[in-house]
C-alpha cells in the first residue's frame, strides 16, 4: 500500500536546539517529494520539492534531504517563529492527483 | 507570487443546505484541487481538475461535486450538507507536467461548520 509516514508527531525544542523531522514513504514511481509548513488555521505553505535520492534544498534555517525511502527536514538553531506543523507529501505514479500527504509533525520552539 | 484565494474563511450552514465553495488562482495553473483536512486524518483529496470542464475523483468524492467553467476558478459543491462534512476545506493549484512532481500551492482554507 502506498503511504507516507511522518515522525515524530510532535516535537518540542528549545530555541537554538537543532533537530530533524522524518518523512518515510513507500510508493511506486516517485515523481516528487514536497515539504510544506502550516500555521494554525491557515493553508499549507510550500517550502521545497525534492526529486531524486541525494538531492538537498536549503532555505534559511531549514534543509531538506532525500534518500530512496525517506526525507529529512533539518532545522538548525530554530527560533520560536519556526513553530508550525510541517507536512510532507509525495507525488507518485501517472495521475496529477496521486499525491499522498503525511499527517505532519507539530513543532514547538520555546524561547 | 502565486495567489490562491477562497471565497470564505468561515462558513456556517444548516444540514440539507446546498453549499458552494469557490476558489480562484491567478497563476494560469492547469491543475486545481479540493481537499479537506481533519484532525488525525490529514489532508484528503476530494476532486481535482486538470483542465476546464475536466474533473477526476479523489479519495473521498461522496457527497461532493465540482465545477470548472473557467481555468482560474474551481468550485466545490456540497449537494446536501451533512454534519460529517464539517471540516477545513483547502483549495490548491499547480502547473500540469506530464512527469508530475509539481508543487501545489494552497489557498487560506474555508472552515465549514454544518449544524
Amino acid at each position: 500500500e502506498d503511504q507516507v509516514t511522518q515522525s515524530p508527531e510532535a516535537l518540542r525544542l528549545q530555541e537554538g536546539e537543532s533537530s530533524s523531522l522524518n518523512c518515510s514513504y513507500t510508493v511506486s514511481g516517485l515523481r516528487g517529494l514536497f515539504w510544506y509548513r502550516q500555521d494554525p488555521g491557515k493553508g499549507p505553505e510550500f517550502l521545497f520539492t525534492l526529486y531524486s535520492a541525494g538531492e538537498e534544498k536549503e532555505k534559511e534555517r531549514l534543509k531538506a534531504t532525500l534518500t530512496k525511502k525517506e526525507s529529512f527536514l533539518h532545522i538548525t538553531a530554530p527560533k520560536p517563529e519556526d513553530s508550525a506543523t510541517y507536512l510532507c507529501a509525495v507525488h507518485y505514479g501517472g495521475s496529477q492527483g496521486n499525491l499522498i500527504f503525511g499527517k505532519g509533525t507539530k513543532l514547538s520552539v520555546k524561547p | 507570487d502565486v495567489k490562491v484565494t477562497q471565497s470564505s474563511r468561515y462558513l456556517v450552514k444548516r444540514t440539507g443546505e446546498k453549499v458552494f465553495l469557490e476558489c480562484v488562482q491567478d497563476m494560469d495553473h492547469e491543475n486545481m484541487f479540493w481537499y479537506r483536512q481533519d484532525p488525525g486524518l490529514g489532508l484528503r483529496l476530494i476532486y481535482f481538475s486538470y483542465d476546464v470542464k475536466m474533473k477526476e475523483k479523489g479519495d473521498i468524492p461522496e457527497g461532493y461535486s465540482v465545477s470548472r467553467e473557467k481555468k482560474e476558478r474551481f468550485s466545490l459543491i456540497l449537494e446536501s450538507a451533512s454534519t460529517n462534512q464539517t471540516s477545513m476545506y483547502l483549495c490548491a493549484s499547480s502547473f500540469f507536467r506530464d512527469a508530475g512532481g509539481v508543487a501545489q500551492y494552497f489557498g487560506p482554507g474555508t472552515r465549514l461548520l454544518v449544524l
